[in-house]
């Protein structure tokens, strides 16, 4: 079974850094995209992230460009995002994502992780 | 930076067609993918290319493409249908994913 675990929310400071995790299982990694997605609360999905099957390539939504880093060890079967200077828009949970792209679904999401929870306040 | 736009609700009584419209610029271009997300719970991939089913997504699902609108139908609505749903494409040159704002459908 496909299987996509996050891990590493919290509560955090306005201007603090959280590392959020995915543990993904049941497919070979290290052949896909992987993505990061975000929905605040009672908001609409916003995409954040995604790196290709070597990290060669990243693309990022222009709000988090510059305090976001998107990274994965294929070893470890884990995609990372690294988010410093945190804002309080950045409130939402974040949901890590297979990206099809290059596989017979083409470039979009499937299967998607439970998310976890990223507040950011004082 | 490039957006897709959706219809904010629609509502149907069971047994009814609900149709879900995206509107974008590079729809021509680039693949729609959409999704159902129902509360509390993570979204989940129900027409990819535009018009494909996954295995496993009930055939009243459907997805169509014209221009710069893609669709999504809903025949034979079933409660079970109530949640949001989403839109999702590329920017012209494919680099950026982008989503719609969102669709709510309320079975009546």
């Amino acid at each position: 079974e496909v299987q996509l675990v996050e891990s590493g929310g919290n509560l955090v400071q306005p201007g603090g850094s959280l590392r959020l995790s995915c543990a993904a299982s049941g497919f070979t990694f290290s052949g896909y995209w992987m993505t990061w997605v975000r929905q605040a609360p009672g908001k609409g999905l916003e995409w954040v992230a995604n790196i290709k099957q070597d990290g060669s390539e990243k693309y990022y939504v222009d709000s988090v460009k510059g305090r976001f880093t998107i990274s994965r060890d294929n070893a470890k079967n884990s995609l990372y995002l690294q988010m410093n200077s945190l804002r309080a828009e950045d409130t939402a949970v974040y949901y890590c994502a297979r990206d099809c792209s290059g596989h017979s679904y083409g470039p979009g999401f499937d299967p998607w992780g439970q998310g976890t929870l990223v507040t950011v306040s004082s | 930076s490039y957006e897709l736009t959706q219809s904010p609700s629609v509502s149907v009584s069971p047994g009814q067609t609900a149709r879900i419209t995206c509107s974008g610029d590079a729809l021509p271009k680039q693949y729609a993918y959409w999704y159902q997300q129902k509360p509390g719970q993570a979204p989940v991939l129900v027409i990819y290319k535009d018009s494909e089913r996954p295995s496993g997504i009930p055939e009243r699902i459907s997805g169509s493409s014209s221009g710069t609108t893609v669709t999504l139908t809903i025949s034979g609505v079933q409660a079970e249908d109530e949640a949001d749903y989403y839109c999702q494409s590329a920017d012209s040159n494919g680099t950026y994913r982008v989503f719609g704002t969102g669709t709510k459908v309320t079975v009546l």
